[in-house]
This record gives structure tokens, sequence and C-alpha cells, in this order.
């Protein structure tokens, strides 16, 4: 059964402060998407990461994948308050389903509250 | 193109009470699924859908029923409600289980 473990799951940093977010998953998979949550909102999609050493940026943010290591990061530059968000990797797995036949699931993890402090 | 939308944004309950989340997106998507999100537990599956007359069931399935008679819409039931379903409940949309999943606004759900 597929698990994914993100850490750390509350990360307070400054200002123009770089730091990364891991996301870890216990079996196979090729395929991991980043969102962002702001608090009382819903999920907005960041980045999907399609094969192992993708690496994707937009503006102060680069997520990366590895598969044989099955772990993904996000990258944070220069943080500023306007990043301030819960952030969730969450990655495709594959299992068989009730229904007869193989299918996807997307499991996520835990979440990473993130807090930019002037 | 109104994406996906969920009615109602919020809902008291009591326990044992039954009620219907409602989820419906207009943009011809094969694949649906709802998510509960609990603090420090990120979002978990609950029920999903890759068509309309197919349903199977998540991480979390147990107090929940599903149903997926249209393209459009996917419902989710609460059968007899009880405190430990209190969350915000997601509803989600792709083309399929691979891609991109759409979110809608959520439902806070809570039952007294």
């Amino acid at each position: 059964e597929l698990k994914v473990e993100q850490n750390p799951l509350f990360l307070s940093m400054q200002e123009g402060k770089n730091y990364t977010i891991y996301c870890n998953y216990s079996t196979t998979s090729d395929r991991l998407y980043w969102y962002r949550q702001d608090p009382g909102k819903s999920l907005e999609s960041l980045f999907v990461l399609l094969s192992n050493g993708a690496v994707k940026q937009e503006g102060r943010l680069m997520a990366s994948l590895d598969t044989k290591a099955r772990l993904s990061t996000l990258h944070i530059t220069a943080a500023v308050h306007d990043l301030s968000a819960t952030y969730f990797c969450a990655v495709v797995g594959y299992s068989t389903s009730n229904y007869g036949g193989a299918t996807n699931k997307l499991i996520f993890g835990t979440g990473t509250l993130l807090a930019v402090q002037p | 193109n109104a994406g996906v939308t969920q009615t109602p944004k919020f809902q008291v309950l009591k326990t044992g009470q039954s009620m219907t989340l409602q989820c419906a997106q207009d943009m011809n998507h094969e694949y649906m699924s709802w998510y509960r999100q609990d603090p420090g537990m990120g979002l978990r599956l609950i029920h999903y859908s890759v068509g309309a007359g197919i349903t199977d069931q998540g991480e979390v399935p147990n107090g929940y029923n599903v149903s997926r008679s249209t393209t459009e819409d996917f419902p989710l039931r609460l059968l007899s409600a009880a405190p430990s379903q209190t969350s915000v409940y997601f509803c989600a949309s792709s083309f399929s289980e691979s891609y991109e999943q759409y979110f809608g606004p959520g439902t806070r759900l809570t039952v007294t």
C-alpha cells in the first residue's frame, strides 16, 4: 500500500532564506504532484513531475523528482511572505480495483505548513 | 466554465442524520473523487469513480456511499452522520486518475 510522507510538518522561516520540503513515498510511482493550499481555500496545482530527474520551476519554487530514491523535493528560494501556505505532495499509486482490473489512486502527504516571517 | 462546484459550503448535522454532499463538473472529466481533510492528516481518499456507473473505495470509505449516474455529477452520501465525520470535504475531477486533478471549493461539515 502506498504511503506518502512529508517533512517537516511545520516550517517557520524568515523572508529571504532558503529551505526545502521533502516528500518520500513507499512504492513505485512515475507521477507526482505538488499542490498549494491557502487557509480556508481549496487546493491549487503547482507542479506535475512525470519522470525520474524531472525538475520544474515557477518563481521562487523549484520541484524535483528522484523515482529511484522515491523522493521529491520542493525548494524555496529567498522566501517571501506571499509563499505562506500549506504545501502538499501527492503520488499516483497503482492498485487493483474492486470493479476489476488495475487502477490508480492519488495519495496525498500530510502537508507542510509554511509560515514566512518578515 | 465553472470547473468543479460543491454544495453546500457549510453544513451542521446532528449525530445519526443523513445528507448528501453535491459535486458537479463541467469539464467532461471521466475521473472524479472525494477526499476528506483533517488537521495533520492531509487529504484522504474516500471514494472515486472512473466513469459513469463505475465507483470504487478509497482509503477511508466506511460511513459513506457514492454513485455516478452521469459524467457530470458525483454525490457523496453520509448514511448516519457521526462526530468522527466532522471534516472538510473536497471533490476533485480529472481526465483520468493519472492526470492533474482539479479541486472544488470544499464543504465544511460539522457533526454534533
